[in-house]
């Protein structure tokens, strides 16, 4: 497709499980983004890929959260040991250079907790 | 860090009237500010950006206006229709924080017949 494409879209989990959320962002985009929106609130940021080299990921709320991009293309967000207050949508967007200028979203998965 | 703040929450129009949603930031070093709507259950479509060195960028029906010295920024939509309802989130990029944006708190706008 050419879109940022994010699966599942939802996911449902017990407090405690581990979760795993896939991204593939448009082919021979460069930088990759992950993005956690709550409900009634803006997308805030939590990791940044340049191709294979995770460059930046002062936005993760713990040591649970962990992502990866080991090939430049596809990432996975993985969460350990989740508890309710994880619950949320999880964005991902890609952008063509490095500048992350526009950034394109995919649907996003909506997690929720139990 | 960046700190990005949208006005208002909510905003109901008749169609074919204008909206208009205001946002502030805080970061002089941002440069780069993107619109994006939202609608229900789907993700954020990019709308319109505009570039700090621009003061006003249009594209159809709409138009987003940058006063750096005052550092804020809005978008107007223009005789509104139905199908404009969602909600939309202004967003900075600062060359400071990093390769990210920050997102305001959106604003639900209602388009109605």
């Amino acid at each position: 497709g050419a879109g940022v494409s994010q699966s599942p879209r939802y996911k449902v989990a017990k407090r405690g499980q581990d979760v795993a959320l896939r991204c593939d962002p448009i082919s021979g985009h460069v930088s990759l983004f992950w993005y956690q929106q709550a409900l009634g609130q803006g997308p805030e940021f939590l990791t940044y890929f340049q191709n294979e080299a995770q460059l930046d990921k002062s936005g993760l709320p713990s040591d649970r959260f962990f992502a990866e991009r080991p090939e430049g293309s596809v990432s996975t967000l993985k969460i350990q040991r989740t508890q309710q207050e994880d619950s949320a949508v999880y964005l991902c967007a890609s952008s063509l250079d490095d500048r992350g200028q526009p950034q394109h979203f995919g649907d996003g998965t909506r997690l929720s907790i139990l | 860090g960046e700190n990005v703040e949208q006005h208002p929450s909510t905003l109901s129009v008749q169609e074919g009237d204008s909206a208009v949603i205001k946002c502030t930031y805080s970061d002089s070093a941002s440069n780069y500010f993107p619109w994006y709507k939202q609608e229900l259950g789907k993700g954020s479509q990019l709308i319109i950006d505009i570039r700090s060195n621009v003061g006003e960028k249009k594209d159809q029906r709409i138009a987003v206006t940058l006063n750096k010295t005052a550092k804020h920024f809005s978008l107007h939509i223009t005789e509104t229709q139905p199908e404009d309802s969602a909600v939309y989130f202004c967003a900075a990029y600062s060359t400071g924080g990093g390769n990210k944006l920050t997102f305001g708190t959106g604003t639900q706008l209602k388009v109605e017949l």
